[in-house]
């Protein structure tokens, strides 16, 4: 089975400043998908960034990169030029690439941006 | 258009009573997951579906019965709520896997009280 470890509760970080979120995960699975949600107050579950762990090459979406380590089994998110809005919990998550495939959550961190 | 729509948004009912919380896609998505998210904000899943055959049931309680009448509507009933069923219960669908086609698309959460 796969577990997900989120360790840090929270974090606060200076709005304009960058600030990186760690996950590690635990898998017997070669090739997976890892992921990063942000749930704002509003509770809706939106997608930050994605995660293929065939592929090398760390993935980014704008202000939102990963620094992903297959063999260490650790994949972090870094938030550059934090914005107030950027205020959320943040909950890493694994897949595997297979049809009909669960999500398996970390426990999330609670990051708030200071103005 | 919204993607994934649930029904109701918030739920305040008393214990023993039965109710259901509806889910429809408009995606032509496959899949459909039903994940409860706890007091503590931790996301599990609970059930998912595709075109309407279940697959994945996850050590959840009889009292909770998923029915999916066609593959855009997932609805879960709940019948002689406890105290301990109070969650946001969450409403996901994704596509057929190919390529990148792994995301789960969210609807909004229904918040569940048990008073």
């Amino acid at each position: 089975a796969q577990t997900v470890t989120q360790s840090q509760p929270e974090m606060s970080v200076q709005e304009a400043e960058t600030v990186t979120l760690s996950c590690t995960y635990d898998t017997s699975e070669n090739n997976y998908y890892l992921f990063w949600y942000k749930q704002p107050p509003s509770r809706q579950m939106i997608l930050v960034i994605r995660q293929e762990a065939y592929k090398q090459q760390n993935a980014t979406e704008n202000r939102f990169s990963v620094n992903f380590q297959k063999a260490a089994k650790s994949f972090s998110l870094k938030i550059s030029d934090s914005q107030l809005g950027d205020t959320a919990m943040y909950f890493c998550a694994f897949m595997k690439p297979v049809a009909n495939s669960k999500l398996t959550f970390g426990k999330g961190i609670t990051l708030s941006v200071r103005p | 258009d919204t993607a994934v729509s649930q029904t109701p948004k918030y739920l305040v009912t008393q214990m023993g009573n039965d109710k259901s919380i509806k889910c429809e896609q408009n995606l032509g998505h496959d899949t459909m997951y039903w994940y409860k998210q706890d007091s503590k904000k931790f996301l599990k899943i609970m059930f998912s579906y595709n075109n309407k055959e279940l697959i994945i049931n996850e050590t959840v309680p009889n009292r909770f019965s998923p029915k999916s009448p066609d593959k855009a509507h997932l609805n879960l009933h709940i019948n002689s709520l406890e105290l301990g069923d109070s969650a946001v219960y969450f409403c996901a669908s994704s596509p057929t896997p190919g390529g990148s086609s792994y995301e789960q698309y969210f609807g909004p959460g229904t918040r569940l009280t048990v008073t």
